[in-house]
């Protein structure tokens, strides 16, 4: 079966600190996807970055970044110099693999909710 | 903005009443989901279509009824709803429905069932 796990429910910061949240996934597939998604308080949910399982590059993008290890079956999203607009709910997803042509399915963590205090 | 579009952003019925949740995406998209979230938890996936046909029905109660009329269009009928099926509606798309391809979601509906 399926699983990601994202052991951090809750993080509290000061603005302009660094903070990981981690995200450990499980599966049998050989080929998958990931994905990070961001939740603010307005209820959408925001995607942020795919990664798949054959392409270990990390990622930047700005004040964001990635880093994939397949040895440990991780996925950790980084944040550095924090800003109060970080706030929200971050979910870590795999894409699991469907009999079912053209749907897909994602197994979500049970998300981190992080806080960026001023 | 987002590019899906979900109506009303709000709603409170009784239990006796029949009401449409809709969402609507212009992205040229071929999959559409609905997915229910209770406070502090994550989306829970209750329907997708892909190309307009139901694919998957994560058996959720007949109360909840999806419809499809067009590509752009995906409705969720709601009648006889319970006090526990008050939660965050979330509409999502994505362009064929395939592993790789990241789902793009609706601001969601908030629905309270009194």
């Amino acid at each position: 079966a399926q699983k990601v796990t994202q052991a951090q429910t809750e993080i509290s910061v000061v603005e302009k600190e660094d903070v990981t949240l981690d995200c450990v996934y499980e599966t049998r597939d050989t080929t998958y996807y990931l994905f990070w998604y961001k939740q603010p308080p307005s209820g959408e949910l925001v995607f942020l970055i795919r990664r798949n399982s054959f392409d270990e590059q990390n990622e930047i993008s700005g004040r964001y970044s990635w880093n994939f290890q397949k040895s440990t079956s991780s996925f950790n999203f980084t944040i550095t110099a924090s800003q109060v607009v970080d706030s929200a709910v971050y979910f870590c997803a795999l894409s699991e693999h469907s009999v079912i042509q053209g749907a897909q399915k994602l197994v979500f963590g049970q998300g981190t909710r992080l806080t960026i205090n001023p | 903005d987002t590019e899906v579009t979900q109506t009303p952003k709000h709603l409170v019925m009784g239990m006796t009443n029949k009401k449409s949740l809709k969402c609507e995406q212009h992205m040229g998209h071929r999959a559409m989901y609905w997915y229910k979230q209770k406070a502090k938890k994550p989306p829970e996936l209750m329907f997708v279509y892909s190309y307009e046909k139901l694919s998957i029905n994560e058996s959720v109660p007949s109360r909840f009824s999806p419809e499809c009329p067009n590509s752009s269009l995906l409705n969720l009928h709601l009648h006889a709803l319970q006090p526990e099926d008050s939660a965050l509606y979330l509409c999502a798309s994505s362009q064929e429905g395939g592993r790789e391809q990241p789902q793009h979601f609706g601001d969601g509906t908030r629905l309270s069932i009194l």
